[in-house]
C-alpha cells in the first residue's frame, strides 16, 4: 500500500497569511495526487486533482505543486473559512488512500 | 450543481447487514467511475471500494474483501455498497465519491 505523511500535523496561522502543507508518499504516484478540505462536522470537499488543477469553484488562493512522491498545498491569504483540517489523497494504485490531515487553526 | 446523496445508514447489530444508496444529479452518472469512503470523526477517511463507469471492474480494502459488494445501476443513476456480516470496526460515516464531489454521508453504527 502507498503510505502518505502530511506535515505538520497541525498549524496555527492568522487571517490573510500563506500556509505550505506537505505530503509525502512512500512511493511514486505520478500525477494522482489531491487535496480536500474538510470542516468540522462536514464531509470532505476536493480542491485540487492531478496535482495542480483546481476543482470546480475552488478558489485561486490555493494552489497544488509537486512531483513524483513529494506534493504540496498552498493557501495565499487565509480566509475564515479557510480553517479546517486539509487531507491528501493517492489514488494511483489500490488500495486509495489519505494522508493523515493537517489541521489548520487560528492563531 | 452536481448533488450527491447517500441514504442507507444506521444502527445494526454485529453480524447485520446493510444496504447503502448513492445518487447524483448535475452530472452524467455512467461516465465516472465511483467510490465509497468512510471516516470515523476525527480520524483519517479511509476508501472503502470503487467500482468503473460501466461496473466491469470492482476493487475493495482488505478489510471489507468478502464482506461488501459494490454495484451501480446506471440507467437509475444509483450505485449501492451490501454490507454483509458487519462488525464493529465497520462504525463511521459512509460517503460517495463521484469525480471530486462527495455528498454529506451516512452514518453507520454497529453495536450490540
Amino acid at each position: 500500500d502507498t503510505q502518505l505523511t502530511q506535515s505538520p500535523s497541525s498549524l496555527s496561522a492568522s487571517v490573510g497569511d500563506g500556509v505550505t502543507i506537505t505530503c509525502r508518499a512512500s512511493q511514486a504516484v505520478g500525477i494522482d495526487v489531491g487535496w480536500y478540505q474538510q470542516r468540522p462536522g462536514k464531509g470532505p470537499k476536493r480542491l485540487i486533482y492531478a496535482v495542480s488543477d483546481l476543482h470546480d469553484g475552488v478558489p485561486s488562493r490555493f494552489t497544488g505543486s509537486g512531483s513524483g512522491t513529494e506534493f504540496t498545498l498552498t493557501i495565499n491569504g487565509l480566509q475564515p473559512e479557510d480553517f479546517a483540517t486539509y487531507y491528501c489523497l493517492q489514488s494511483n494504485t489500490f488500495p486509495i488512500t489519505f494522508g493523515g490531515g493537517t489541521r489548520v487553526d487560528i492563531k | 450543481e452536481v448533488q450527491v446523496v447517500e441514504s442507507g445508514g444506521g444502527l445494526v447489530q454485529p453480524g447485520g447487514s446493510l444496504r447503502l444508496s448513492c445518487t447524483a444529479s448535475g452530472l452524467i452518472f455512467g461516465r465516472w467511475s465511483i467510490n465509497w469512503v468512510r471516516q470515523v470523526p476525527g480520524n483519517r477517511p479511509e476508501w472503502v471500494s470503487h467500482i468503473t463507469e460501466s461496473g466491469t471492474s470492482k476493487y475493495y480494502a482488505d478489510s471489507v474483501k468478502g464482506r461488501f459488494t459494490i454495484s451501480r445501476d446506471n440507467s437509475k443513476n444509483l450505485v449501492f455498497l451490501q454490507m454483509n456480516n458487519l462488525r464493529d470496526e465497520d462504525t463511521g460515516i459512509y460517503y460517495c465519491a463521484i469525480t471530486g464531489y462527495w455528498g454529506q454521508g451516512t452514518p453507520v453504527t454497529v453495536s450490540s
